[in-house]
């Protein structure tokens, strides 16, 4: 079985700063990692994803995420953050084995950017 | 491309009543489709999984006479929760994937049902 972990429930930075949003995941076979962005009353858009290759994988909006295996980790990294920026972050991790793509997700972190 | 419809975007009804909420896929075919229910503050949780043409997956704990799940055509996926009552009250999500790109699911923008 697999989970996820979002160290940080909520995570307040100003405006311009650079920000992290932590993700460890478990999983007893390889996987693929996604981060979602959730703006309030909202359906998620994908930010960035990883599925093989290069561990540094840039997405939207100036985000970016490393892989790291060993460290279990897909932390979602920007370096300049805007107010326009601030919703809920999903991490999620799904099983390339399967078929239909499941994806189990973390347990949101929200992103709060301050003028 | 690869856009989710859902309807309705909100609804309140009365306990004991049913509810059907709508998700399509506008611009693509969507073999597999994912709905998710989100309490406030909280992740998605998948409820089920359902394949055009099949009968849905459920996930452990969801009661699959409660929440039905059709999907009927590569584009339309219903979901209806029957006979409902204030604890389903809940943000509904669906999510949609195709044969060419099944490692990213495209979701929809949500459906807040109230029941009071």
């Amino acid at each position: 079985a697999q989970s996820v972990t979002q160290l940080d429930s909520q995570v307040p930075v100003f405006e311009e700063a650079p920000v992290e949003l932590r993700c460890n995941y478990s999983s007893s076979v390889s996987v693929y990692l996604f981060w979602y962005v959730q703006y309030p009353n909202q359906g998620l858009q994908l930010l960035l994803k990883y599925l093989s290759g290069s561990t540094l994988v840039k997405g939207i909006n100036g985000f970016e995420a490393e892989f790291n295996k060993s460290q279990t980790s897909f932390h979602l990294r920007k370096p300049s953050v805007h107010i326009s920026d601030t919703a809920e972050y999903f991490c999620a991790v799904s099983d390339p084995s399967t078929s239909y793509g499941k994806l189990t997700f973390g347990q949101g972190t929200i992103l709060t950017v301050h003028p | 491309g690869a856009v989710v419809s859902q309807h309705p975007s909100w609804v309140i009804c009365k306990s004991g009543t049913s509810v059907k909420i709508e998700c399509r896929s506008l611009d693509f075919q969507a073999t597999t489709m994912f709905w998710y229910r989100q309490f406030p503050k909280q992740s998605l949780m998948l409820m089920a999984t359902s394949n055009e043409g099949s009968k849905a997956t459920y996930e452990q704990g969801v009661e699959k006479d409660k929440f039905l799940i059709n999907h009927a055509s590569l584009t339309l996926s219903t979901l209806t929760v029957t006979s409902a009552h204030p604890e389903d009250s809940s943000f509904y999500i669906c999510s949609a994937t195709s044969g060419r790109a099944r490692n990213e699911q495209f979701f929809g923008p949500g459906t807040r049902l109230t029941v009071l």
